[in-house]
């Protein structure tokens, strides 16, 4: 069974940083994209970044690009998600996502608010 | 980037009724890239359908989805009291993946 267990949220000022981590099992980590989705309070969702099986490829949405930093060990079995800088907009649920066979599997989320 | 548009925004019914809720696309998707969720409050979305139309497991098939191209429809044949909530598409073709806005079922 795919299992995606997000962990690193809470609270943090603006202009801080925080590392989120994606703990995965139930399939081969090391041979799929993966990626980070937030939700801010009461919105939509939206996507953030996401990562090549390998690593070498990263994409990144505009309003995170120069600040988060999406990286992975696959000996780990692992996803993480660097934020720095962090502002109020920046305060959502994050997600981690993985397409397995052409299906969606998802993490239940972890918390993060930038608030002084 | 592939823009979801989801239609209506929201949608009053009562239980029983038939529920057909849509999603365009600003460009062709590949029908084994669309998915629908259900969202609740303090829940993380659920997957209904992936692929267009292929049920997630455990998912009543009072839920179906159809569609190609451009236009998808996520259907509830019978609205149960459970039903009532947020539904979002998404499309996964190739990064960026995106998500309509949503479309709340709310009770008449």
């Amino acid at each position: 069974e795919v299992q995606l267990v997000e962990s690193g949220g809470g609270l943090v000022q603006p202009g801080g940083s925080l590392r989120l981590s994606c703990a995965a099992s139930g399939f081969t980590f090391s041979t799929y994209w993966i990626h980070w989705v937030r939700q801010p309070p009461g919105e939509g969702l939206v996507w953030v970044s996401c990562i090549s099986s390998d690593g070498r490829s990263t994409s990144y949405a505009d309003s995170v690009r120069g600040r988060f930093t999406i990286s992975r060990d696959n000996a780990r079995n692992t996803l993480y998600l660097q934020m720095n800088s962090l502002r109020a907009e920046d305060t959502a649920v994050y997600y981690c996502l993985v397409f397995n066979s052409g299906q969606p599997y998802w993490g239940q989320g972890t918390l993060v608010t930038v608030s002084s | 980037e592939i823009v979801l548009t989801q239609s209506p925004g929201t949608l009053s019914l009562s239980p029983g009724e038939r529920a057909t809720l849509s999603c365009r696309a600003s460009q062709s998707v590949s029908s084994s890239k669309l998915a629908w969720y259900q969202q609740k409050p303090g829940q993380a979305p659920r997957l209904l359908i992936y692929g267009a139309s292929s049920r997630a497991t455990g998912i009543p098939d009072r839920f179906s989805g159809s569609g190609s191209g451009t236009d998808f429809t996520l259907t509830i044949s019978r609205l149960e009291p459970e039903d009532f909530a947020v539904y979002y598409c998404q499309q996964y073709v190739s990064p960026p993946v995106t998500f309509g806005g949503g479309t709340k079922v709310e009770i008449k």
